[in-house]
């Protein structure tokens, strides 16, 4: 697609459910990102990937956050027994590559509210 | 891990005047991004500025990596500038992860 894709735009769920966020990359892109968004924040990295495989995810906070890419475009950020604290807005991102000059280009976020 | 600091955090302007946002980072990068976010949340870019100097209409940057700085000017502001203005580095050493500051948020008054 023209710009990088995120489904849904919105998800209210209820403390303790399951939550899988959806983000389709630019046509190309062989770098997908996932960052989170707090209010009044910046955004900060949760996870990447290269190809298929998650290069680093060392910004997951804990292991109820999983992600994966099984076939190097389309990605997928799962929360499992998701927790108040889990709001925020998911931001995912890609770029050409992962290389110094990849500039990034950021889709239009998941807003996830946990009641 | 490197520290982004951006100022001013807040700013209000009227209509026409002239703005112009600092970016200051702890450590050698080798990619930095300016960033606008909407009022919707998009984050829109608006240069990728690792060193020198780019101009884009009435937004300009200049980056001064020797001096661990960015600066974004904003000339002629409108009211569609208001938003935040989020600076993001890429440390050297590392060749994917962006570190952001907190933002800057710029109202502009008609």
């Amino acid at each position: 697609g023209a710009g990088v894709s995120q489904t849904p735009s919105n998800k209210v769920t209820e403390k303790g459910k399951y939550v899988e966020l959806r983000c389709d990359p630019i046509s190309g892109h062989t770098a997908l990102y996932w960052y989170r968004q707090s209010l009044g924040q910046g955004p900060e990295f949760l996870i990447y990937f290269q190809g298929t495989g998650a290069a680093d995810d060392s910004g997951l906070p804990n292991d109820r956050f999983f992600a994966v890419r099984p076939e190097g475009s389309v990605s997928t950020l799962k929360i499992q027994r998701t927790e108040r604290g889990d709001s925020a807005v998911y931001l995912c991102a890609s770029s050409f590559q992962a290389g110094v000059v990849g500039e990034l280009f950021f889709g239009e976020g998941s807003r996830l509210t946990v009641l | 891990g490197i520290q982004v600091e951006q100022s001013p955090p807040d700013l209000i302007l009227q209509e026409g005047a002239n703005s112009t946002l600092r970016c200051n980072f702890s450590d050698s990068v080798n990619n930095l991004q300016w960033f606008h976010q909407n009022p919707w949340g998009q984050l829109i870019n608006l240069f990728y500025i690792p060193s020198g100097t780019k101009q884009n209409g009435r937004l300009s940057a200049t980056t001064v990596a020797t001096e661990r700085y960015s600066l974004l000017y904003i000339s002629s502001s409108q009211t569609t500038d208001s938003g935040v203005y989020f600076c993001a580095v890429r440390e050297r050493g590392s060749n994917y992860k962006l570190t952001f500051g907190k933002g800057t948020l710029l109202t502009v008054n008609p």
